[in-house]
């Protein structure tokens, strides 16, 4: 079956970390650029980093820049996205995507989300 | 900063067709930014509608199609159905890995 299963949401006091996974299945990861797109709670969705199929670049949203990184293991099928000094504005629905299209311009494929609260 | 402009809300009768827009607060949205749309009702993670303007994503009914219309992308729903109230997202890819959400407009069938 395809599909991306996120995991490690969870509550962290503000100013603490979390590393959160996304494992995809039924499709050639390596061959597809990732990304991570949040949804705070009532909010829209907003995208917050990418990383490329190929070549090993990353992208992040000013909000994140310097804060959160990006990083995969196409060994183990693996996206992961690391989140130190979490405020409480990053409380959120992290979704994992599989990023598609001729340019890798839209999202095909969703997980289902992880919850991160940030509170004291 | 550029930001995707959607109209907060909209309602529809069943039956019936409505288009949602997405712009840009400065400049046209063109094919090059590679519009999509996404549906999601609460709860729920978002689906793939419509990509790079107006290829429909497999299993999307044919009553949802994009566009460009003048300077904005478009998404029109024709026909609509009661389990087409949901909150419509369109995002422009801005190049580099780069995308860009509207704010998202709900759509309301009654």
């Amino acid at each position: 079956e395809v599909q991306l299963v996120e995991s490690g949401g969870g509550l962290v006091q503000p100013g603490g970390s979390l590393r959160l996974s996304c494992v995809a299945s039924g499709f050639a990861f390596s061959s597809f650029a990732m990304a991570w797109v949040r949804q705070a709670p009532g909010k829209g969705l907003e995208w917050v980093s990418s990383f490329s199929g190929s070549g090993g670049s990353t992208y992040y949203a000013d909000s994140v820049k310097g804060r959160f990184t990006i990083s995969r293991d196409n060994s183990q099928n693996t996206l992961h996205l690391q989140m130190n000094s979490l405020r409480a504005e990053d409380t959120a629905v992290y979704y994992c995507a599989a990023v598609a299209g001729t340019h890798s311009d839209y999202f095909d494929l969703w997980g289902r989300g992880t919850l991160v609260t940030v509170s004291s | 900063q550029t930001v995707v402009t959607q109209e907060p809300s909209f309602s529809v009768s069943p039956g019936g067709t409505v288009t949602l827009t997405c712009g840009l607060s400065s400049g046209s949205v063109s094919t090059s930014y590679y519009p999509s749309w996404y549906q999601q009702t609460p709860g729920q993670a978002p689906r793939t509608l419509i990509y790079s303007a107006n290829i429909r994503s497999s299993g999307v009914p044919d009553r949802f199609s994009g566009s460009i219309l003048g300077n904005k992308a478009a998404l029109t729903i024709t026909g609509a159905q009661a389990d087409d109230e949901s909150d419509y997202y369109c995002v422009l890819c801005l190049g580099g890995g780069i995308w860009v959400f509207g704010g998202g407009t709900k759509l309301t069938v009654l």
